[in-house]
């Protein structure tokens, strides 16, 4: 059973560039959630999504970021004219959601390092 | 006060002895309760999840859970070097309404001496 994916997993954009990252969620998993991890600190949540809807997007700055799972294909993370301080770690993490038989947890993928220079 | 509080280590423990990580949190009302483990340049690992009061073990590992002191731990019994690493505790938010986001903790960084 494939686990997590993402791409790319490391990336490079000049400040004022657009970023695309991609993740497709394990098998079977309908749930996926985004998190970031900034250097030298926690990982915070950023989105939740479920196929076709935004669940939960309270964690995402409101300005520049854009994040969608549509009906075919992989969740996708938007930055806009990316700025130095987006430099992080981006993870996404895909969960089966059916917590009353106990399958909610969440296991990540290995995440897309993002450098802006 | 944080959501989720760690004590941010170093944690230094011999090879073959036990190490006791620690968490405690503050929404009286959360439900589901992880262990993350993340070594350096890597993504989390999930190693132990639990959800009711008392203790949960798996392998070398014991998570203990006491909801009335909003305090997790996670035991690592027989430490290995390979345990060396970043330990993160995890939280769901209550109530959820299915959305089950984490809120980490700063992680613990466990260093296991040969």
């Amino acid at each position: 059973n494939a686990g997590v994916m993402q791409n790319p997993r490391h990336l490079v954009r000049r400040r004022g560039q657009e970023a695309r990252l991609r993740c497709s969620p394990m098998k079977g998993h309908s749930h996926v959630y985004w998190y970031r991890q900034l250097p030298e600190e926690g990982l915070k949540f950023m989105v939740y999504l479920q196929k076709e809807n935004i669940i939960d997007e309270s964690g995402m700055p409101k300005e520049r970021f854009s994040a969608e799972f549509p009906k075919e294909g992989p969740s996708i993370l938007r930055i806009q004219q990316v700025v130095r301080g987006d430099s992080a770690a981006y993870f996404c993490a895909s969960s089966p959601g059916d917590r009353d038989r106990g399958l909610h947890e969440q296991y990540f993928g290995p995440g897309t390092r993002l450098t802006v220079t | 006060q944080k959501e989720v509080e760690q004590n941010s280590g170093p944690l230094s423990v011999p090879e073959g002895a036990i190490a006791s990580l620690n968490c405690t949190y503050s929404d009286r009302g959360s439900q589901s309760f992880f262990w993350y483990r993340q070594y350096s340049g890597k993504s989390p690992e999930l190693i132990m999840s639990i959800y009711s009061n008392g203790d949960k073990e798996d392998g070398r590992f014991t998570a203990q859970l006491n909801k009335a002191s909003q305090y997790v731990s996670l035991l690592i019994r027989d430490s290995q070097p390979s345990d060396s690493a970043t330990y993160l505790c995890a939280v769901t938010p209550f109530p959820n309404f299915g959305n089950e986001k984490l809120t980490f903790g700063t992680g613990t960084r466990l260093t296991i001496i040969p």
